[in-house]
């Protein structure tokens, strides 16, 4: 199984519309979660981070954590065609390595 | 505030060459990290600083992959010999503290080609 799992994509969404991202983790000692943008031949940037079960808002983004099922989940409300890019899933994992294990990413496509 | 600086930004050598990647952290980051990434892959960790200390380096391939970290400031990677297979973005991160809440920052990146 591997430690961090997401859909390869592409995911495809008309402009204006919610994408909707998702990530699950093997580890249950991981403590946060971070979601990154990486646009083509870019390194990854940091979107936002969530450590506590529920919803946490800033803009535009949603990220979603139920740490019971393992899932975390990025929205993307209103997308439009600059969101196009890979989206990464990064547990902090608490146990053992103290750093990020990054997921292979989702690739979204904002159709205009 | 200055961002993660790495240099070079591309290398081109020849398998059982040898190369280094240099990367200066954002000033007061104390965990410096050295990814590689495969195309279509995530970034894989290959070793973690805490100041001048390796906190992990159990993913490094010390068979040919060596890092550095003097005065707990700048980094050094370094692989000799290439393999083919070590084609990737080796990418520097830096974060405040290492711990949940502290996000990594990422540099640029440099693209090494193995041939």
């Amino acid at each position: 199984q591997k430690e961090v799992e997401q859909n390869s994509g592409p995911l495809s969404v008309p402009e204006g519309a919610i994408a909707s991202l998702n990530c699950t983790y093997s580890d249950r000692g991981s403590q946060s979660f971070f979601w990154y943008r990486q646009y083509s031949g870019k390194s990854p940037e940091l979107i936002m981070f969530i450590y506590s079960n529920g919803d946490k808002e800033d803009g535009r983004f949603t990220a979603q954590l139920n740490k019971a099922s393992q899932y975390v989940s990025l929205l993307i409300r209103d997308s439009q065609p600059s969101d196009s890019a890979t989206y990464l899933c990064a547990p902090f994992q608490g146990t053992g390595r103290r750093a990020l294990t990054f997921g292979s990413g989702t690739r979204l496509q904002v159709q205009p | 505030e200055a961002g993660v600086a790495q240099s070079p930004r591309y290398k081109i050598i020849e398998k059982r060459q040898s190369v280094a990647f240099w990367c200066n952290p954002i000033s007061g980051h104390a965990t410096l990290y050295w990814y590689q990434q495969i195309l279509g892959q995530g970034p894989k960790l290959l070793i973690q600083f805490q100041n001048n200390g390796v906190v992990d380096d159990s993913q490094l391939p010390k068979d040919r992959f060596s890092a550095e970290r003097l005065k707990g400031v700048d980094s050094t990677l370094k692989i000799q010999p290439a393999k083919l297979e070590d084609s990737a973005v080796y990418l520097c991160a830096s974060s405040y503290r290492g711990e949940y809440n502290s996000p990594l920052h990422f540099g640029n990146g440099t693209r090494l080609t193995v041939t």
